[in-house]
C-alpha cells in the first residue's frame, strides 16, 4: 500500500534551518509529482511547493519563495524539504503528499511533522 | 495568485441533513478544482477531483458541482463521522491554493 512516511520536524530557533524528509514506498516514485502542505496552528491548510517527477520543475508559495528548498531523491524514493532563515510564522505541521496525476487531487498523504519555530 | 473563498465558515447540522458548501474562485479555474475533508489529528482526505469526481473508496453522499469560477460539495445525508472541516483547493495554475475552510458542526 501506498506509504508517506516523515521525520525531521522539531523545535528550532528563529533564523536556523530544518530539513524534512518523507519516505515513500508501495507506488513508483519516479513518475509521480509531489507536494508539500502546511497547517499552521488553529488556521487552515496552505500549499507550500510543488516538485514534478524527475525533480526538474519547482514551485512556492510566497510566503516560502527564497527560503525553502524542494528535492527528491527517485534512487531512495524519498522527498526532501529544506528550510532555511525560519520565522514564528512558519510554525506549522507539515504534510508531504502525492499528486495523484493528471486530473487527480492531492491522494495520499503523510502523517505529518510539527515544526515549531521560537526562541 | 487565484483566491478561494468558502462560504459558510462555520455550518450547524444534524444527521440526516442535506449540507452544501460553496466555493468561488476569483478567476476562472475551469474544473481543476478539489475537496478535501479534515479531522481533528487526522491527515487530510481526498474527497472529489476534478470538480465533480468521486474520489475512489468516497461515500457516494459526497458530491461535487461547478466550473469556472463557482463550485459546491454537497453532502446527501450527514453522518456521524462527516462532522469535519471541508477544504476547496484549484489546481489550475501555481501557486495552488486553499480556501480557507468550512467547518461543518453538530447542531
Amino acid at each position: 500500500q501506498v506509504q508517506l512516511v516523515q521525520s525531521g520536524g522539531g523545535v528550532v530557533q528563529p533564523g536556523r534551518s530544518l530539513r524534512l524528509s518523507c519516505a515513500a514506498s508501495g507506488f513508483t516514485f519516479r513518475t509521480y509529482a509531489l507536494h508539500w502542505v502546511r497547517q499552521a496552528p488553529g488556521k487552515g491548510l496552505e500549499w507550500m511547493s510543488f516538485i514534478s517527477f524527475d525533480g526538474s520543475d519547482q514551485s512556492y508559495a510566497d510566503s516560502v519563495k527564497g527560503r525553502f528548498t524542494i528535492s527528491r531523491d527517485n534512487l531512495n524514493n524519498t522527498l526532501y524539504l529544506q528550510m532555511n532563515s525560519l520565522r514564528p510564522e512558519d510554525t506549522a505541521v507539515y504534510y508531504c503528499t502525492r499528486w495523484g496525476g493528471g486530473s487527480s487531487g492531492l491522494d495520499y498523504w503523510g502523517q505529518g511533522t510539527l515544526v515549531t519555530v521560537s526562541s | 495568485d487565484i483566491q478561494m473563498t468558502q462560504s459558510p465558515s462555520t455550518l450547524s447540522a444534524s444527521e440526516g441533513d442535506r449540507v452544501t458548501i460553496t466555493c468561488r474562485a476569483s478567476q476562472s479555474i475551469s474544473g481543476w478544482l478539489a475537496w478535501y475533508q479534515l479531522k481533528p489529528g487526522r491527515v487530510p482526505k481526498l474527497l472529489i477531483y476534478k470538480a465533480s469526481s468521486l474520489e475512489s473508496g468516497v461515500p457516494s453522499r459526497f458530491s461535487g458541482t461547478g466550473s469556472g469560477t463557482e463550485f459546491t460539495l454537497t453532502i446527501s445525508s450527514l453522518q456521524p463521522g462527516d462532522f469535519a472541516t471541508y477544504y476547496c483547493q484549484q489546481y489550475n495554475s501555481y501557486p495552488w491554493t486553499f480556501g480557507q475552510g468550512t467547518k461543518v458542526e453538530s447542531k
